[in-house]
């Protein structure tokens, strides 16, 4: 079965860097577009970014464009998502899913549990 | 403020039916897919209806999905206390080249 795992997740201070990692298994990752989507505290889903089964098209929501990098290793089975320049509204659950889209996003059809990060001084 | 508009809350009895609205624009529900999701307190996200009106294997027919032009329902029939979730609409923005979600919809069975 599909299982997505996270992980990288923890405290951090403003300004201040992190990288998520989202090992994939169960399905053929290199033919799916990968997505990762936050929710913070008591708030709803937010869209974050989106690569391409072959990791060329990547889109960003506008809030973190520029400051996140997403990107893929199809060989290890792995997505990651670079988090520069982090602020205190960067601070929810992160998940990763695979996406029915291969170029940009259709819908996530499994997700990760989600791995927390809090930037806070 | 979220792209797409749903209401914050439903409730219905249960066995009821109940449908939650999702309201966006040409350039996101008006020319793309439309995904819905289901998520309990301190779960992750659970993939409900996808494309518009497709079900997943192993979701119940009790679900169903449907868009006309720029909104989409979603539709839960013979509602039971464990569909007590938070429901969540989305899609592509073609204009804005990002994913979109509704803010959520808490349903309550009375």
């Amino acid at each position: 079965q599909v299982r997505l795992v996270e992980s990288g997740g923890g405290v951090v201070q403003p300004g201040g860097s992190l990288r998520l990692s989202c090992e994939a298994s169960g399905f053929a990752f290199s033919t799916y577009g990968m997505d990762w989507v936050r929710q913070a505290p008591g708030k709803g889903l937010e869209w974050v970014a989106f690569i391409g089964y072959h990791g060329d098209n990547k889109y960003y929501a506008d809030s973190v464009k520029g400051r996140f990098t997403i990107s893929r290793d199809n060989s290890k089975n792995t997505l990651w998502l670079q988090m520069n320049s982090l602020r205190a509204d960067d601070t929810a659950v992160y998940y990763c899913a695979n996406d029915g889209g291969r170029l940009w996003f259709k819908q996530l059809d499994s997700w990760g549990q989600g791995t927390l990060v809090t930037v806070s001084s | 403020q979220s792209v797409l508009t749903q209401p914050p809350s439903v409730s219905a009895a249960p066995g009821q039916r109940v449908t939650i609205s999702c309201s966006g624009s040409n350039s996101n529900i008006g020319n793309n897919y439309v995904s819905w999701y289901q998520q309990f307190p301190g779960t992750a996200p659970k993939l409900l209806i996808y494309e518009n009106d497709q079900r997943p294997s192993g979701i119940p027919d009790r679900f169903s999905g449907s868009k006309s032009g720029t909104s989409a329902t979603l539709g839960i029939t013979g509602l039971q206390t464990g569909d007590e979730a938070d429901y969540y609409c989305g899609t592509w923005d073609s204009r804005l080249t990002t994913g979109v979600f509704g803010g959520g919809t808490k349903l309550t069975v009375l």
